[in-house]
């Protein structure tokens, strides 16, 4: 199994400002998943976070509005640019490791 | 388009009452999670099915690869399974998961 720390739990952020996501593993896996659950709906995901290359965007997604990295196999870090009130969610990290999901305890972003 | 149904959507109960969660799919998957969510939106996962049955403690999941369709039972429910149920299918060797919108259980003592 993995255990995964994703840190902040909660924020509520300005508008226009910046709020970087990060999810720490407690060991090496190959892949890595960043997902949105906005109120009332399903969660979605944003990116598959690629180590030391640019991560996948879905669909309806771009890096500069949720830029990613991933240095390693145990890190990545998802940042919300340029917020504004439609971007408050919950963001959760995902990682996949063997046949199973694993999954953050999700940040719950309010904007105001 | 690959969709995840569930139902019903939201499920208020009293405590002992057996409890079924349903979950259908429209296109064949290579697994199918449950999945349950907590009021600060951390998920932990319950099941990873394939194929027939799982259960731990009193928790039930069955799946139906025929027919498309699980369920998640509780036996004995309490409050304290009062939570989000999310079903979610994984196709192929893709690690990505396409989630239903949840199932909001409410337990009442």
């Amino acid at each position: 199994s993995a255990v995964i720390s994703q840190k902040p739990s909660r924020d509520i952020c300005q508008r226009g400002t910046s709020l970087t996501i990060q999810c720490q593993v407690d060991s090496q896996v190959t892949m890595m998943f960043w997902y949105r659950q906005q109120p009332g709906q399903s969660l979605t995901l944003i990116a598959t976070a690629n180590q030391g290359s640019e991560a996948t965007y879905e669909s309806g997604f771009v890096i500069d509005k949720f830029p990613i990295s991933r240095p390693n196999l145990t890190f990545s870090t998802l940042t919300v640019s340029n917020m504004s009130p439609e971007d408050s969610s919950i963001y959760l990290c995902s990682v996949a490791g063997g046949i199973e999901a694993f999954f953050g305890q999700g940040t719950r972003l309010t904007v105001v | 388009k690959n969709e995840v149904e569930q139902s019903p959507q939201n499920l208020t109960a009293q405590e002992g009452e057996f409890i079924t969660i349903n979950c259908s799919y429209s296109v064949g998957i290579s697994a199918l999670h449950w999945l349950q969510q907590h009021p600060g939106g951390g998920i932990v996962s319950l099941f990873m099915l394939s194929s027939g049955k799982k259960k731990h403690g009193r928790l039930i999941a069955t799946i139906n690869i025929q027919e498309k369709h699980s369920s998640l039972h509780i036996t004995a429910s309490h409050p304290r399974d009062s939570a989000v149920y999310i079903c979610a299918v994984q196709y192929g060797s893709n690690y990505k998961l396409t989630f239903g919108k949840g199932t909001l259980l409410t337990v009442n003592p």
